[in-house]
């Protein structure tokens, strides 16, 4: 089955970029969707195929896909951004696949 | 504006049944799969199977083929996640989502589920 890697936590300061990293084999020929997830609340999609975003996410979230890895943007960090983020793609093998997250904390 | 509503909360005890619900409006809800997505306590999402409300069509994850039974009914636009026994091990919370093409774009609020003895 296929899987998606993330980092267990990333750090950035107030109004600085964010940088979330999913790692897996030939991702960059995969679509890949992003999730965010506040704590006690149902996640939410802030990116979809790769850099699409959803009505009503911010213009400072942006994604990218190429090779091996593909990452999610957070551009001025604002503390409202603090929570887990989740990489997601469709495979043949296991159709919805999530990868283990990545906490965001925002100094 | 397409929401997602699940019933509320759920104690059972080890080997009692249930059976969650996931209610949609504001949207065609015989046209959309819905998925159902299992977090455990402090862990990552996990999906678990998706339904056609249309024909039920129904696919599941194989970690949870045969552990849980996946059913829709399209005439009160309400999907639904069931056991017939369950286990201290399926404590967590469960969501409901619409797929979105290859993604989930709207999520229920979720359902926590706890068996505890």
């Amino acid at each position: 089955s296929y899987e998606l890697t993330q980092p267990l936590s990333v750090s950035v300061a107030l109004g600085q970029t964010a940088r979330i990293t999913c790692g897996g084999n030939n991702i960059g020929s995969k679509n890949v969707h992003w999730y965010q997830q506040k704590p006690g609340q149902a996640p939410v999609l802030v990116i979809y195929r790769d850099s699409n975003r959803p009505s009503g996410i911010p213009e400072r979230f942006s994604g990218s896909n190429s090779g091996n890895t593909a990452t999610l943007t957070i551009s001025r960090a604002q503390a409202g951004d603090e929570a887990d983020y989740y990489c997601q793609v469709w495979d043949s093998s296991t159709p919805w696949v999530f990868g283990g997250g990545t906490k965001l904390t925002v100094l | 504006e397409v929401q997602l509503v699940q019933s509320g909360a759920e104690v059972k005890k080890p080997g009692e049944s249930l059976k969650i619900s996931c209610k949609g409006s504001g949207y065609s809800f015989t046209s959309y799969w819905i998925g159902w997505v299992r977090q455990m306590p402090g862990k990552g999402l996990e999906w678990m199977g998706i339904i056609y409300p249309g024909d039920s069509d129904t696919r599941y994850s194989p970690s949870f083929q045969g552990q849980v039974t996946i059913s829709a009914d399209k005439s009160i636009s309400t999907a639904y996640l069931q056991w017939s026994s369950l286990k201290a091990s399926d404590t967590a919370m469960y969501y409901c989502a619409r797929r979105g093409d290859q993604h989930f774009d709207y999520w229920g609020q979720g359902t926590l589920v706890t068996v505890s003895s």
